[in-house]
């Protein structure tokens, strides 16, 4: 089985600002693909970012970027120039193909 | 192409009725997963689902869970004499075939309140 682990469960950050969601995991596996999923209030599931586990480099979407480091299983989330939108539940998750892992998520508040 | 479409988005039930819940995977989707969340938690996996089979159900508690992927429809999941318990959010997902670059693609969720 896989594990994944959020430790902040309530974060905040100045609209404009930069700010890392942290996430750590841990699995058996060598074939695995790592996950960013937003939730905002209308609870809809929505992918952000993804990472392939057998790739080095990091994964990047617009303003979405990680820090992947496979051998500490580290995969941090940084939110550049951050916008009222973003305001929501991030939610880390792993998959090796049948099913996603999830972590207990984090809060973030973006302040005007 | 429409995404995932989860129904009904609400659903109240009194201790001791069925819950229905519904999942139309993305068109061309021939898997199905189906994850709850309860509060301030995370989603946590109950079964995968391929058309007419079930692969995966280790997440499905024993008793009262049951779900089908028929050949013609969409995906149900259901919960006989519901309690308290089951109160929470059940989200389906869906992917053209296993393993597709690992991505699921997520309806909005059914809000099961169990009165």
């Amino acid at each position: 089985a896989q594990t994944v682990t959020q430790s902040q469960p309530e974060m905040s950050v100045q609209e404009a600002e930069t700010v890392t969601l942290s996430c750590t995991y841990d699995t058996s596996e060598n074939n695995y693909y790592l996950f960013w999923y937003k939730q905002p209030p209308s609870r809809q599931m929505i992918l952000v970012i993804r990472q392939e586990a057998y790739k080095q480099q990091n994964a990047t979407e617009n303003r979405f970027s990680v820090n992947f480091q496979k051998a500490a299983k580290s995969f941090s989330l940084k939110i550049s120039d951050s916008q009222l939108g973003d305001t929501a539940m991030y939610f880390c998750a792993s998959t090796t193909g049948n099913q996603f892992y999830f972590g207990t998520g984090t809060s973030l508040t973006v302040i005007p | 192409n429409a995404g995932v479409m989860q129904n009904p988005r609400h659903l109240v039930r009194r201790r001791g009725q069925e819950a229905r819940l519904r999942c139309s995977p993305m068109k061309g989707h021939s898997h199905v997963y189906w994850y709850r969340q309860l509060p301030e938690e995370g989603l946590k996996f109950m079964v995968y689902l391929q058309k007419e089979n079930i692969i995966d159900e280790s997440g499905m508690p024993k008793e009262r869970f049951s779900a089908e992927f028929p050949k013609e429809g969409p995906s149900i999941l259901r919960i006989q004499q519901v309690v308290r318990g089951d109160s929470a959010a059940y989200f389906c997902a869906s992917s053209p075939q296993w393993l597709d670059g690992g991505i699921q693609y997520f309806g909005a969720g059914t809000r099961l309140s169990v009165l």
